[in-house]
């Protein structure tokens, strides 16, 4: 079955700064790959996703994330963060159905003034 | 406008008593989930629906039971058997497949039960 392990529990950066949160998946086919955010009390909303193609993907407020096969990682990106980007984090993987997709453990993201 | 409505936002139950938490949506999709998050443990699969009058269990349905007789509802039993059931619950539904399907999962803002 497929896993996602987000290597970081909590990081922080100052505002203005570059931001790297890492992901890496287990799957044993090509995999769909999401990244959502959710801000406290609140459901998730999705950043961005990666199907097949381009293996960097744009996504909304910002964010980028690359899709590296050979790392099994699909690390999301900001060159610049803003107060409002504090928040937790999520990456997913999921096969064709989404029935199984599955949630790393999260990033919760500080940004520091 | 579109979207997925959970209620109640918040809930509070004592030991030994069931409660259903409501999940409801709009969007016309097919396939509808529950989902449990906990502190450090991200977000686990309880039950899913991919159409009406038809669920499966996810990683962790003991003590959990749910329905499906309309596709905009699927309903959530947390029951008395589920011995550590504060938690938050997060809905969330998508298109089953096919030219419609982006694999995206589209959440409502969630429930928080407590257990007293």
């Amino acid at each position: 079955a497929q896993s996602v392990t987000q290597p970081d529990i909590h990081i922080t950066v100052s505002e203005g700064a570059s931001l790297e949160l890492r992901c890496n998946y287990s799957y044993g086919a090509t995999p769909y790959l999401f990244w959502y955010v959710q801000s406290p009390g609140q459901g998730l909303q999705l950043l961005l996703k990666y199907f097949s193609g381009d293996t960097l993907v744009q996504g909304i407020k910002g964010f980028e994330a690359e899709f590296k096969r050979s790392q099994s990682s699909f690390n999301l990106r900001k060159p610049s963060v803003h107060w409002s980007d504090a928040a937790e984090y999520f990456c997913a993987v999921a096969g064709p159905n989404n029935n199984d997709m599955r949630f790393g453990a999260g990033t919760r993201l500080t940004v520091k003034p | 406008d579109g979207g997925i409505t959970q209620s109640p936002k918040y809930l509070f139950r004592k030991e030994g008593q069931n409660v259903t938490l409501s999940c409801e949506q709009n969007l016309n999709h097919d396939a509808m989930y529950w989902y449990r998050q906990d502190p450090g443990q991200g977000l686990r699969l309880i039950y899913y629906s991919q159409i009406v009058n038809d669920f499966q269990k996810g990683d962790i349905a003991e003590g959990y039971s749910v329905s499906r007789e309309k596709k905009e509802s699927f309903p959530l039993t947390v029951t008395s058997a589920q011995k550590n059931p504060t938690a938050f619950y997060l809905c969330a539904s998508s298109f089953r497949g096919g030219a419609k399907s982006t694999g995206e999962l589209f959440f409502g803002e969630g429930s928080r039960l407590t257990v007293l």
